[in-house]
């Protein structure tokens, strides 16, 4: 059974930053692509940032380009995503899921960051 | 990186069957059989209905099923039941190994 497990969230103040980690297993993680995606309260999904299986590539949704990092161990079965100046609007709950052909067939439960001074 | 636009709610009778819209431009739905649709109670984790425009994976209920006309891609679901009762978010790929998802759609059955 695929199992994708978020930790990490928090409350930060403005400018502050962030790891996140999804513990992935069931699955050959080193095989899949990886992806964050994020929820603000009460609104919609948002793709943030997806990595491609050896790490060696990354992509972003604009208003994270240089401030957020995602990135992979594949030796730990593990995926990350580095906040950095964090702002109010980052405020979501933050989703790893797998990545086959631009669709997202496991997500985790979730892992809530407040940005709030 | 435009949203794809969802109508905020739509609803139904039991029985009845639903269709949302999803409507992107040529730059993603409509140059990609790349359309997903998601599933979303209230406090849960999202779940895959439909990929590639009108595949369903599964142990997906085939009262669900997707389908794609120029930059519009819509859900249907037949026989609505209580239980459907949700969010759904429709999700293109929009090219260079971007995605982007719909602002979603509440669904209430009446």
């Amino acid at each position: 059974e695929v199992q994708l497990v978020e930790s990490g969230g928090g409350l930060v103040q403005p400018g502050g930053s962030l790891r996140l980690s999804c513990e992935a297993s069931g699955f050959t993680f080193n095989s899949y692509w990886m992806t964050w995606v994020r929820q603000a309260p009460g609104k919609g999904l948002e793709w943030v940032a997806n990595v491609i299986q050896e790490g060696s590539e990354q992509h972003y949704v604009d208003s994270v380009k240089g401030r957020f990092i995602i990135s992979r161990d594949n030796a730990k079965n593990s995926l990350y995503l580095q906040m950095n100046s964090l702002r109010a609007e980052d405020t979501a709950v933050y989703y790893c899921a797998r990545h086959v052909a631009h669709r997202f067939d496991s997500w985790g439960q979730g892992t809530l960051v407040t940005v709030s001074s | 990186q435009s949203a794809l636009t969802q109508p905020a709610s739509v609803s139904g009778s039991p029985g009845q069957s639903i269709t949302i819209s999803c409507t992107g431009t040529s730059s993603d739905v409509g140059s990609y059989n790349l359309v997903s649709w998601y599933q979303q109670h209230p406090g849960k984790a999202p779940k895959l209905m439909i990929y590639e425009v009108s595949m369903r994976p599964s142990g997906v209920s085939n009262r669900f099923s997707g389908s794609k006309s120029g930059n519009t891609a819509s859900l249907t679901i037949s026989g609505l039941q209580a239980e459907d009762e949700a969010d759904y978010y429709c999700c293109s790929y929009a090219g260079s190994s971007i995605v982007v998802f719909g602002g979603g759609t509440k669904v209430t059955v009446l």
